[in-house]
């Protein structure tokens, strides 16, 4: 059964502060992982990762995968409170008769001015 | 405690036909969504359900109906199929609305 893990489950750290979240997975046949950030609305894309040590960057976000140890990183510097949100880890597989979108639980960050 | 449940985890459809994807959770959620995930598009809301007995549209509602049958099923339906609607389909649930939801493992559509 895949699975995907979050880590911290939430977190709350002062405005300007950096934040790491991490997301771990157990998948068959690996595909891709996407991070998402939930505010009152449904989930947005923030990224997707296929390859191995390849930074992808947007703003003050950024992310990372290790495929050799199976886990991914969502940075951001520089926090502000409209950062506050659900951000959720995800990932895809294909084939083995469970094609689709495993989601971890998320983690929930909180921003305090 | 299974969460979010759905069925089936793949069909294929022909043009034309209609079937319905199913939903359960089972942690006394009120309200319910449905998620269409498409390949760099991230996720879209289709129909969500507030609380029990209500539904409204999301933001790519055509082509699609809802059922909310009792508190724990939420139901979506294709009338008529079309190759456009070629999609993994999400359901979550939500203690109440906007809250963090809890995802089901998707339902993998392909429609000839």
């Amino acid at each position: 059964e895949d699975k995907v893990v979050q880590s911290p489950l939430s977190l709350v750290v002062h405005e300007g502060d950096t934040v790491t979240l991490n997301c771990s997975y157990e998948v068959t046949n690996f595909r891709s992982l996407l991070w998402y950030k939930q505010e009152k609305k449904a989930p947005t894309f923030l990224f997707m990762l296929t390859s191995s040590g390849i930074e992808k960057k947007s703003g003050r976000l950024s992310s990372i995968l290790d495929k050799k140890e199976l886990f991914s990183i969502l940075n951001i510097t520089a926090t502000q409170t409209g950062d506050s949100a659900i951000y959720l880890c995800a990932v895809e597989s294909s084939g083995g008769g469970a094609d689709g979108l495993t989601f971890g639980k998320g983690t929930h960050l909180i921003i305090q001015p | 405690n299974a969460g979010v449940t759905q069925t089936p985890k793949f069909q294929v459809l022909k043009t034309g036909q209609s079937m319905t994807l199913q939903c359960a959770q089972d942690m006394n959620h009120n309200s319910m969504y449905w998620y269409r995930q498409d390949p760099g598009m991230g996720l879209r809301l289709i129909y969500y359900s507030a609380s029990e007995g209500t539904t409204d549209k999301g933001e790519v509602p055509n082509g699609y109906n809802v059922s909310r049958l009792n508190k724990r099923e939420f139901s979506l339906r294709l009338e008529s199929a079309a190759p456009s609607q070629t999609s993994v389909y999400f359901c979550a649930s939500s203690e109440v609305r906007l809250e963090t939801q809890y995802f089901g493992p998707g339902t993998r559509l392909l429609v000839l």
